[in-house]
């Protein structure tokens, strides 16, 4: 049962342009989301967050939207650049949880010089 | 510069062969996690660790996987004996054990497995 989902695998996406990563998640006790980077042979890395209680957090070219209703998060990258591609993981947590998180499958996100 | 390290990076082993994972968290973390990538799962919890004493290993097969933290500088993961199912790159992540949008986990480069 997954409980958080990544239904694209890949995405390739316009050096410049803007790349859009999408989330679904089934869980609604689940009350914050985290988004990682993962370069190959390396281990993932934390890149933006955002608690249920907002609906967009900002952090440079990165924006996390979410969409309680929906329950579906998406997360915005503009100007794409070479040195995002990697693979994202979308992650979620409850406070319920402890410091549990429950990640989804990745998209494998391909910048296009 | 604070990293959580793993050893060792690769392994190659054949069937029925016992595999020790270890795990250095960052100094100062009290929460440690052990996941397993696969393609089909993404990344999977097997186990987690706060303050040593282990919450919860429901993900971890447990007839062959177990986990320990003999001390707060390292924690182990062992597969006996190893099945080619068991095949994966296997992350140890460490945190503070802040609960929210702060809980950012800090991962290690993993190990690559492979059980032939």
């Amino acid at each position: 049962d997954q409980q958080v989902k990544q239904n694209s695998p890949s995405l390739s996406v316009q050096e410049g342009r803007i790349s859009i990563l999408n989330c679904d998640y089934t869980n609604s006790m689940f009350d914050y989301f985290l988004w990682y980077k993962k370069y190959p042979a390396e281990g993932p890395t934390f890149l933006i967050s955002i608690s249920s209680i907002k609906d967009k957090n900002e952090d440079g070219r990165f924006t996390v939207f979410l969409n309680k209703s929906a329950k579906h998060l998406s997360l915005h990258i503009v100007p794409s650049q070479p040195g995002d591609s990697a693979v994202y993981f979308c992650a979620a947590g409850s406070i319920f949880g402890n410091e549990k998180l429950t990640f989804g499958t990745g998209t494998r996100l391909t910048i296009i010089p | 510069d604070a990293r959580v390290t793993q050893t060792p990076r690769h392994k190659v082993t054949e069937m029925g062969q016992e595999v020790t994972m270890r795990c250095q968290p960052i100094l100062g973390h009290n929460t440690v996690f052990w996941y397993r990538q696969t393609m089909m799962q993404g990344l999977e919890l097997l186990a987690y660790f706060r303050n040593r004493a282990p919450l919860d290993d429901s993900g971890m097969p447990k007839d062959r996987f177990s986990a320990e933290m003999p001390d707060a500088t390292l924690a182990t993961l062992k597969i006996q004996p190893s099945e080619p199912r068991d095949s994966a790159v296997y992350f140890c992540a460490s945190g503070l054990g802040e609960g929210g949008q702060d809980n950012e986990q800090f991962f290690g480069p993993g190990t690559r497995l492979t059980v032939l």
